[in-house]
């Protein structure tokens, strides 16, 4: 089946670094991919969903200045945090849609924890 | 606009007991609805989704889950539990297959002997 992989699925950084996320499909062309956010014990609340060859689009009160999303290529999509810091912290997860499939392919997560 | 709302945060069940995990919707027209489970530090995994056709659906691992409209609401169940199934469980909602999913705020399933 259809596989998103997603790295790091952990990370422990410093207040005022920058940690990059990765999603890549596998074996399929994701021209979008949607990111989400999980705060301890909440749901997952969409942060933006980025197309290929063009700007993302962010949610409301989603700083695009701090969290940078690219999508260079159809199988890559990256998730930038820039000066993290401590409220930074949370479980990123990514998702992309398959085509036609009316499915969605879900990355496996990155834990991120800034001390 | 769209929201979900699982009304249990956190359920206890014995092994072999039945469940019944539940899920209402708000959605203006026939929504996509699906249940994914999460495991600690994990990502999500899909276990069933309604698009049209009997509402009546079978996933994976022996769940199931019934869409009722007149009632706006899409529950989880199983006839028998197993201690593995302990894990975190999603109710999601969305305009389509392909379209970013809005999701209720989980319920926690443990099982116990």
């Amino acid at each position: 089946g259809a596989v998103v992989s997603q790295h790091p699925s952990w990370v422990i950084c410093k207040s005022g670094t920058s940690v990059k996320i990765e999603c890549r499909s596998l074996d399929f062309q994701a021209t979008t991919m949607f990111w989400y956010r999980q705060f301890p014990k909440q749901s997952l609340m969409l942060m933006a969903t980025s197309n290929e060859g063009s700007k993302a689009t962010y949610e409301q009160g989603v700083e695009k200045d701090k969290f940078l999303i690219n999508h260079a290529s159809l199988t890559l999509s990256t998730l930038t945090v820039t000066s993290a810091h401590p409220e930074d912290s949370s479980f990123y997860i990514c998702s992309a849609p398959k085509g036609i499939s009316e499915k969605l392919f879900f990355g496996s997560g990155t834990q991120l924890s800034v001390l | 606009a769209q929201s979900v709302t699982q009304p249990d945060i956190h359920i206890t069940v014995s092994e072999g007991a039945s469940l019944e995990l539940r899920c209402n919707y708000s959605y203006g027209a026939t929504p996509y609805l699906f249940w994914y489970v999460q495991s600690p530090g994990q990502g999500l995994q899909l276990l069933l989704k309604y698009f049209s056709g009997d509402t009546l659906v079978q996933g994976i691992k022996g769940f199931e889950a019934e869409f009722k409209r007149s009632q706006s609401s899409f529950n989880l169940r199983k006839p028998s539990v197993h201690w593995s199934d302990a894990a975190e469980y999603f109710c999601a909602v969305g305009n389509s297959g392909n379209t970013p999913l809005v999701f209720g705020k989980g319920t926690r399933l443990s099982v116990i002997a």
